[in-house]
């Protein structure tokens, strides 16, 4: 059962506009959310968290929204670059189960020149 | 300071054969969790060692083991591996304590091939 839902398996987005990538979840108990970069061959890297008592964090070009009510989150980049084209992540953790990440599918985002 | 570390970093194996992966935790970082990543299932959690204890399991088959030594380090094994453990194991650490204590840091992984 995939509690961590990211429907668009891919994002082509211009160099200098902004890149929007969604994530859904279903477990109303997950008190933190993450996203991970991953390029090929290499480990995912986190970028940015969000606890569930906020709606909004921010790191750079980095921001992560966070919808409690429709149980959706996305990650917004601003401006993309060519740099940021990598599988992207969206994640969720249970205090109750610290150590266990549950992830989505991931999606392809490309910035193109 | 250094990253996640994991050894080694490709691997092939025959069916029915068992293999052991390693994974060296940043400094200072307690708990250790394994991932399996496939194409067809994404990232899925394998098992969460803290303190040399298997604190979280996910839903994988007991062929599937692990555990961590005094020093953080851990190690995974598969046995009787099949064609469809064919996978890029990641490894990854964490703090577990204060404001990051469910942030992630993960390693390269290892690549094993089963044949």
């Amino acid at each position: 059962d995939q509690q961590v839902k990211q429907n668009s398996p891919s994002l082509s987005v211009q160099e200098g506009r902004i890149s929007i990538l969604n994530c859904d979840y279903t477990n109303s108990m997950f008190d933190y959310f993450l996203w991970y970069k991953k390029y090929p061959a290499e480990g995912p890297t986190f970028l940015i968290s969000i606890s569930s008592i906020k709606d909004k964090n921010e790191d750079g070009r980095f921001t992560v929204f966070l919808n409690k009510s429709a149980k959706h989150l996305s990650l917004h980049i601003v401006p993309s670059q060519p740099g940021d084209s990598a599988v992207y992540f969206c994640a969720a953790a249970r205090g109750s189960t610290l150590g266990r990440l549950y992830f989505g599918r991931g999606t392809q985002l490309t910035v193109w020149p | 300071k250094a990253g996640v570390t994991q050894t080694p970093r490709y691997l092939i194996k025959t069916r029915g054969q068992q293999v052991t992966l390693s994974c060296s935790p940043i400094s200072g970082h307690r708990s250790v969790s394994w991932y399996q990543q496939t194409p067809g299932q994404g990232l899925q959690f394998l098992f969460e060692y803290f303190s040399e204890t298997q604190r979280n399991k996910g839903n994988f088959p007991g062929r599937f083991s692990g555990r961590q030594f005094s020093n953080s380090r851990s190690e995974m094994n598969v046995s009787t591996l099949e064609l469809g453990d064919s996978a890029l194991y990641l490894c990854a650490s964490s703090n577990t304590v204060g404001q990051g204590a469910f942030e992630q840091y993960f390693g390269p992984g290892t690549r094993l091939t089963v044949t």
